[in-house]
């Protein structure tokens, strides 16, 4: 069964420090998503993009957050200057048409 | 603005009984109803959504729009059925998923 990869499993950064969270979606999903989860706490829409473009974003993807699909086959996520409570799972996800969500296993970022 | 709400933190039960995960949202038009399971360390899979009216792994949901519920039921709950359960809300079109905080089922043998 396809899946959608996220690199790396785990990423220890620094505070101030630029971090990109890679994800590859399943090859012929159109639309695609990064969630986050901080420890103890829901899973929160970040961000949507569709056609090379942002589609919604939510009050969390500020202009710390940027999204591209660089090269067809990767989604990453960039978080610019890190702060402590950006430490979270961050989830990929992507789908085709109205086929259900598929879920990365996430990335666990740890801001020290 | 749509929300979910999952009461129950942490459920237990022993193995064989009934389980009832509850799940109620607030959205005024036709939402589309998920239920996401994750296991220990694994991702977030896709068990049941409510336009597919079908069974996995014995658990059912109807979607009852009067009370704004999507309640996960399960006549005999197994060891392997321990997990986090999320349940969340599609509005239509290209739409994000909104979930709720999370259940965490323990089935005690």
């Amino acid at each position: 069964e396809p899946e959608v990869t996220q690199t790396p499993s785990h990423q220890v950064t620094q505070m101030g420090q630029e971090v990109i969270l890679r994800c590859v979606p399943i090859s012929n999903h159109l639309y695609f998503y990064w969630y986050r989860q901080i420890l103890g706490q829901k899973v929160e829409f970040l961000v949507s993009f569709y056609n090379n473009e942002i589609s919604e974003k939510s009050e969390i993807f500020d202009d710390q957050f940027s999204v591209e699909r660089p090269d067809g086959s990767n989604f990453t996520l960039k978080i610019r200057s890190t702060k402590l409570e950006d430490s979270a799972m961050y989830f990929c996800a992507s789908r085709f048409s109205d086929y259900g969500y598929t879920f990365g296993s996430g990335t666990r970022l740890t801001v020290v | 603005a749509q929300r979910v709400t999952q009461p129950e933190k942490l459920l237990s039960v022993f193995k064989g009984a009934p389980v009832e995960l509850k799940c109620n949202y607030s959205y005024s038009g036709s939402p589309e109803l998920f239920w996401y399971v994750q296991y220990s360390r694994q991702r977030l899979q896709l068990l049941l959504r409510h336009i597919s009216r079908e069974s996995i792994k014995g658990f059912t949901a109807d979607l009852n729009k009067g009370e704004t519920s999507f309640h996960l039921k399960k006549p005999f709950a197994q060891e392997e059925d321990s997990a986090m359960y999320y349940c969340a809300l599609k509005r239509a079109g290209n739409t994000p998923l909104v979930f709720g905080k999370g259940t965490r089922l323990s089935v005690i043998a």
